[in-house]
């Protein structure tokens, strides 16, 4: 079974609509972080979470928000969907020390009409 | 500066050797890492080095590492259609930061 896990892996809205997409792991893992990919873009951070009652904002968070429910759980919502947020979103994960790899999940890919 | 620079494409023939090339600005970070995004899925760690090695060899994997012209780079021996796929440079957060830095990544096609 996959460490990290994401769902849904596709979704197809409506610009207004609140989305949630939900990332789940098996790592054990403290730290979770949640990217956009654009095409000649890269990454870019949206949010991150050292534990559980821990939640930070990263280069692009406007217009989404973040819920860490548990360690092993952190959703990211866009409360009103727009266009220009029709992108490929990873949940990651990591552990602080050893090599401070990053672990991602297979990615949602989210269509705003 | 913050920035992780990459060639966007990479074309080369089966069996032949690539070379991907990264340039970066922040030279206090502890690991850099080379991750393969296949179509439709997430990002793979391929290798790591940490920041006071030259080189690390890993199967047809070779990672170079200039820390003076803050230059790494990824050789893949005998490459294969399998490895077709986007590349990615990045470095862990610098100490007293948070943010891993990307490259944009580069796309590797190989011809048969």
């Amino acid at each position: 079974d996959a460490d990290v896990t994401q769902t849904p892996r596709n979704r197809i809205t409506k610009t207004g609509k609140r989305i949630m997409l939900e990332c789940s792991q098996t790592k054990g893992h403290d730290r979770m972080y949640w990217y956009r990919q654009d095409p000649g873009l890269g990454l870019r951070l949206i949010y991150y979470s050292f534990d559980v009652k821990d939640i930070n904002k990263g280069e692009i968070s406007d217009g989404y928000s973040v819920s860490r429910q548990a360690q092993a759980k952190f959703s990211l919502s866009l409360e009103s969907a727009i266009p220009n947020q029709t992108a490929l979103y990873f949940c990651a994960t990591s552990e602080e020390g050893s090599t401070d790899t990053q672990y991602f999940g297979p990615g949602t890919r989210l269509t705003v009409l | 500066g913050e920035d992780v620079e990459q060639s966007l494409f990479l074309s080369v023939r089966e069996g032949d050797s690539s070379v991907i090339n990264c340039t970066y600005t922040d030279s206090s970070s502890t690991y850099l890492y080379w991750y393969k995004q296949e179509p439709g899925a997430g990002l793979q760690l391929l290798t790591y080095i940490f920041s006071n090695m030259d080189m690390k060899q890993d199967q047809r994997l070779t990672v170079l590492l200039n820390k003076k012209d803050k230059h790494l780079s990824l050789r893949i021996a005998d490459t294969q259609t399998g490895d077709s796929a986007i590349y990615f440079c990045a470095h862990n957060p610098p100490s007293g930061t948070y943010k891993y830095i990307f490259g944009t990544g580069t796309r590797l096609k190989v011809l048969a």
